[in-house]
């Protein structure tokens, strides 16, 4: 059975740092692709960022852009999102999701996401 | 980036009704269109991947069809358990992979 689970999330200050883990369990994880998509309190789905199978490639959304780092352990079988110069804006609850195997660019399954609030 | 737009923003429909969500894009995505479904306090489920396509374990009362830059997503017999939001995501153009808005569906 497909397992995300996420961790690290809680309350940081504008301008401050986070970083966000997760756990990935059930598949081979080295060999998908995957992503972070994030959901602000009473908003839509937005997707922030991907990497490959190896880490060789990342995308980001702009509004992230320079702020926010994805990496992964492949040894570990974790994904990570370093979150620097947070925003008020960036309050949300961060999913990481697995990418379709054939399909990189489409998520399919999904962590119960973790929530991230940034507030003075 | 392309922009997605869902209607309704939400409905209200009885349970056996048949219910349509549409999602049209800024430009021709071809059928590289997917379909989650999210209840409250819970993550996304795919339903339909590459506009037609039934995800595995999903119930064939969900469908999916389209291509271009219009898209639907058909509830053939709606039932309790489909009251959730749903979101259409463009896979064709990426980055950045682009969400719909959202349809709400409330059960009467």
């Amino acid at each position: 059975e497909v397992q995300l689970v996420e961790s690290g999330g809680g309350l940081v200050q504008p301008g401050g740092s986070l970083r966000l883990s997760c756990a990935a369990s059930g598949f081979t994880f080295s060999t998908y692709w995957m992503h972070w998509v994030r959901q602000a309190p009473g908003k839509g789905l937005v997707w922030v960022s991907r990497i490959k199978s190896d880490g060789s490639n990342t995308d980001y959304a702009g509004s992230v852009k320079g702020r926010f780092t994805i990496s992964r352990d492949n040894a570990k079988n974790t994904l990570f999102l370093q979150m620097n110069s947070l925003r008020v804006e960036d309050t949300a609850v961060y999913f990481c999701a697995r990418a379709r195997s054939i399909a990189p660019a489409v998520p399919d399954y999904w962590g119960q996401g973790t929530l991230v609030t940034v507030s003075s | 980036d392309i922009q997605m737009t869902q209607s309704p923003s939400s409905l209200s429909a009885s349970v056996g009704d048949r219910v349509t969500i549409t999602c049209r894009a800024s430009q021709s995505i071809s059928t590289y269109l997917n379909w989650y479904q999210q209840k409250p306090g819970k993550a996304p489920n795919l339903l339909i991947y590459a506009a037609s396509s039934l995800q595995s374990g999903v119930s064939s009362r969900f469908s999916g069809s389209g291509s271009g830059t219009d898209f639907t997503l058909t509830i053939s017999s709606l039932q309790p358990e489909d009251f959730a939001t749903y979101y259409c995501l463009q896979s064709y153009s990426t980055p950045p992979l682009t969400f719909g808005g959202g349809t709400k569906v409330e059960i009467k």
